[in-house]
């Protein structure tokens, strides 16, 4: 099956720790996206990557970080210097940037504890 | 600036009753609109898009409308189901360099039998 997966569904951190969110995708697309969900708030651009070994910062990347090695995957590190890191956060990717549709993975609630 | 803004931000309906979303933007270059369907705690999943030159567009349910002119469109969920419960978003592509996604906030959609 062609898709985006992102683990864990689940994640809790304690204060000051770093993690890792995973993304995957099998569907050949160049860009990937990371969002960041609150309640009552639209999705908010975190990073974005066009093509390998690229990436471009979005609205709210500070106190997060990203890596581009392979095509398929996107992960994203939220770091310590995030001040409010609890958060819905849903990876995406397109054909393009210019692509019409993104396609979402199933998200990962990240609470810190 | 480049704003997407839905109406009503939540909305309660009887099972089997029809209801319409709102949806306008001040996105330019206008590329595309499309609308996602968000269930709880999930990826948001694509349910229609429409160009510059498309007025009307359906999904079995749901029919989305589109004025180019007052920049405004329209999600209409007709006889409603109880899985029809969830948030809906209103994109909006921009024609430019770099990612080009901008996000409503949603409406909340909450159907009762």
């Amino acid at each position: 099956d062609g898709g985006i997966t992102q683990s864990p569904k689940y994640l809790f951190r304690k204060e000051g720790q770093n993690v890792t969110l995973s993304c995957e995708q099998n569907l050949n697309h160049d860009a990937m996206y990371w969002y960041r969900q609150d309640p009552g708030q639209g999705l908010r651009l975190i990073y974005y990557s066009q093509i390998v070994n690229d990436f471009q910062k979005g609205d709210i990347a500070e106190g997060y970080s990203v890596s581009r090695e392979k095509k398929e995957s996107f992960p994203l590190t939220v770091t310590s210097a995030q001040k409010n890191p609890t958060a819905f956060y849903l990876c995406a990717s397109s054909m393009g940037t210019q692509s019409t549709e993104a396609f979402f993975g199933q998200g990962t609630r990240l609470t810190v504890v | 600036k480049n704003q997407v803004e839905q109406s009503p931000q939540s909305l309660i309906i009887l099972e089997g009753k029809n209801c319409t979303l709102q949806c306008n933007y001040t996105v330019s270059p206008f590329s595309n609109l499309r609308w996602y369907k968000q269930d709880t705690g999930r990826g948001p999943v694509s349910l229609t898009i429409m160009t510059f030159s498309e007025n009307t567009k359906s999904n079995g349910r749901y029919t989305a409308t589109l004025d180019a002119d007052t920049k405004q469109s329209s999600l209409h969920i007709t006889a409603s189901q109880l899985s029809d419960s969830a948030s809906y978003i209103c994109v909006v592509s921009k024609e430019q360099a770099g990612t080009a996604l901008i996000f409503g906030k949603g409406t909340t959609l909450s159907v009762s039998s």
